[in-house]
């Protein structure tokens, strides 16, 4: 079974704190993305990664920074924490796209951040 | 308008139903197209892929049809399990996707 693990449930910080949200998943995948989802708004892509230290911004980067040292650990990072970014973050990884075959996204648990 | 739209219900049926969802969307040049289901307080999950031709699995069928661009998902016989929220997911290039706001399902004894 594929297994991504999320270092918290929940998290509650204050504003202007830096936060850290960490990501790892056990079967080699290449691809890690992290979303925040947030009701009538779905999940929303924040940042990709699709090797070591490699990324692509999302959706909706702004206020964010990630990091992928090694291939397992995807790091998203709220340099200083605002209460717009109290929501739930979920992180997701897959093997890359191979021609027509988009191979599925496998989920962690998911943070739930509440910043005040 | 946003790339992906679902009505987001809440559908509620009784036990034993047929019901379905219809999902749109707006790149022309999407490739890959997907249902997920979340559970209340879980993460989403893979439900199934949905074909060009139509797809069966079970008592779920999906269906596509890219001349209207929508994708939708029919439930036959739906069971108190069934009670979830419906996610579509579309893969327009690359390895990124773009998620629908959900439908929710909730089936009544």
């Amino acid at each position: 079974d594929v297994k991504v693990t999320q270092s918290s449930r929940y998290l509650v910080k204050r504003t202007g704190e830096k936060v850290f949200l960490e990501c790892v998943q056990d079967m080699d995948h290449e691809n890690m993305f992290w979303y925040r989802q947030d009701p009538g708004l779905g999940l929303r892509l924040i940042y990709f990664s699709y090797d070591v230290k490699m990324k692509e911004k999302g959706d909706i980067p702004e206020g964010y920074s990630v990091s992928r040292e090694k291939k397992e650990r995807f790091s998203l990072i709220l340099e200083s924490a605002s209460t717009n970014q109290t929501s739930m973050y979920l992180c997701a990884s897959s093997f890359p796209t191979t021609g027509q075959l988009y191979n599925e996204q496998f989920f962690g648990p998911g943070t739930r951040l509440t910043v005040l | 308008r946003k790339e992906v739209e679902q009505d987001p219900g809440p559908f509620n049926v009784p036990e034993g139903a047929t019901v379905a969802f219809n999902c749109t969307y707006s790149n022309s040049a999407s490739q890959s197209f997907f249902w997920y289901r979340q559970d209340c307080r879980k993460e989403p999950k893979l439900l199934m892929s949905v074909y060009s031709s139509g797809n069966e699995d079970g008592r779920f069928t999906a269906q596509l049809n890219r001349a209207s661009q929508y994708i939708s998902l029919l439930i036959r016989d739906s069971k108190l399990s069934d009670s979830a929220t419906y996610l579509c997911v579309v893969n327009s290039a690359g390895n990124m996707l773009t998620f629908g706001g959900g439908t929710r399902l909730m089936v009544k004894p």
